[in-house]
């Protein structure tokens, strides 16, 4: 049970270049969230998804785009990077069938995107 | 909207003390959860401690505990005999509850403990 995996680890980018990161969870949860964490700021929900085809705007959502086409995985995509997408970003999971009404969130390892 | 706020960004305390990391937030719901995550070094994300609104009981888990004062709208964390392995950013978070929640976190608090 591997629980909230991502990929890649690291990665830097040009600006204007485009990639895709991938958040895959094991553990069946129907929500699933993407973050990024810049000093100083805390964690700052970019999009979330409550299911498979789904998805919502979080608090930062400009400049990313996300889809859901199989349950267990996330994909936040930058289609232009710019330097102020340098940021660690951070896949989180939960479902309330296994943490009940409180729907803890399950996270990744993070991703640090280094955009020059 | 909510907020939560985290106004100390670093504390240091010496190894088997205690130390309280205060934590204040801001909603006008009745049910809520706070939560108290921990970042250590590796930067992965730990839950240390949950609380939900409508329990009275301040939750514990081993050496750490809260301080939930829900008039004030307070939710400090009080860990007993420090650790060095405590050492870590500690970030506080609310969220309301019922489907769609999400967690809107404080900026965090860096805690070093000293041997």
């Amino acid at each position: 049970n591997a629980g909230v995996t991502q990929t890649p680890k690291f990665r830097v980018l040009k600006t204007g270049q485009s990639m895709t990161l991938l958040c895959a969870q094991d553990m069946n949860h129907e929500y699933m969230y993407w973050y990024r964490q810049d000093p100083g700021m805390g964690l700052r929900l970019i999009h979330y998804s409550v299911g498979e085809g789904t998805t919502a705007k979080g608090e930062v959502p400009d400049g990313y785009n996300v889809s859901r086409l199989k349950k267990q995985n996330f994909l936040l995509g930058l289609e232009s990077a710019a330097p102020s997408q340098t940021s660690v970003y951070f896949c989180a999971s939960s479902s309330p069938r296994t943490s009940g009404l409180s729907y803890e969130q399950y996270f990744g390892p993070g991703t640090r995107l280094t955009v020059t | 909207a909510q907020t939560v706020t985290q106004s100390q960004p670093e504390m240091s305390v010496q190894e088997a003390e205690t130390v309280t990391l205060s934590c204040t937030y801001d909603t006008s719901e009745n049910n809520y959860y706070l939560f108290w995550y921990k970042q250590p070094p590796s930067r992965q994300m730990i839950l240390v401690i949950r609380q939900e609104a409508y329990k009275q009981q301040n939750a514990t888990e081993n050496r750490f505990s809260v301080n939930f004062q829900k008039a004030a709208k307070s939710f400090s964390l009080k860990i007993s005999d420090s650790q060095l392995g405590d050492t870590a950013m500690y970030f506080c978070a609310f969220m309301i509850g019922g489907a769609n929640s999400k967690l809107t976190f404080g900026k965090g608090i860096t805690l070093s403990v000293r041997p």
